[in-house]
């Protein structure tokens, strides 16, 4: 089974529209971490924004905010006012337990793109 | 936030030759590191854990001598793509934890990436 389901393979919006990334996950443990990656056609992965299972405010990074429901183990990606920089591929990561576990698993993305 | 440099960027080699890949942390040290490869349009799929001074750790499916890893120091690990094929073709990327801030969200961060090409 998967454990991180990112539905939407594309996306397009419109430049200053909010746009929302769908991620569900699958986990069986109480202890996990969820990450939004972005990568730039250039190909670095960089970081975006980072919720705990024990976290109970939903994370924000500027205009970047993550909607978690635990009960439906979902962690969608919400991005204010889009700029045509946010295109790109944006993964959603998940890793389980928070000790001795270092590695991510990673959805299969979803690519953005921004209309001006 | 952290800086961890890959080299080389680009790579074309023939097929049957190996290929060296590096990965550095700049201004932090790391005792482990992870190498993912990245197939054309998808995900990013781990492919060993490496560890300081000891042998690294590889995923169910990876061939450990067609993907050797070394990791000397702390703050250098080295993957070697060795008698590449035209299949090894991909993008490998590597990543690391800076422990002295990325403590609690363990956070990754990554390299630019590496694109090999086997002709």
């Amino acid at each position: 089974a998967q454990k991180i389901t990112q539905t939407q393979p594309g996306m397009f919006v419109q430049e200053k529209e909010a746009v929302t990334l769908d991620c569900t996950y699958d986990t069986s443990d109480q202890s996990y971490g969820l990450f939004w990656y972005k990568q730039p056609s250039s190909g670095e992965m960089i970081f975006l924004i980072y919720q705990g299972s024990y976290d109970e405010q939903n994370a924000t990074e500027g205009r970047y905010s993550l909607n978690f429901q635990k009960a439906r183990k979902s962690a969608n990606l919400v991005i204010s006012a889009s700029q045509l920089g946010d295109s790109a591929m944006y993964f959603c990561a998940m890793r389980e337990s928070f000790f001795g576990n270092e590695k991510l698993t990673f959805g299969t993305g979803t690519r953005l793109t921004i209309i001006p | 936030g952290a800086v961890v440099s890959q080299h080389p960027s680009r790579v074309i080699c023939k097929s049957g030759t190996s290929v060296k890949i590096e990965c550095r942390s700049l201004d932090f040290q790391a005792t482990t590191m992870f190498w993912y490869r990245q197939f054309p349009k998808q995900s990013l799929m781990l492919m060993a854990t490496s560890n300081e001074g000891s042998k690294a750790t590889y995923e169910q499916g990876v061939e450990k001598d067609k993907f050797l890893i070394n990791h000397a120091s702390l703050t250098l690990s080295t993957l070697t793509v060795t008698s590449a094929h035209p299949e090894d073709s991909s993008f490998y990327i590597c990543s690391a934890r800076d422990p002295r801030t990325s403590g609690y969200t363990g956070e990754l961060f990554f390299g630019e990436g590496s694109r090999l090409t086997v002709l």
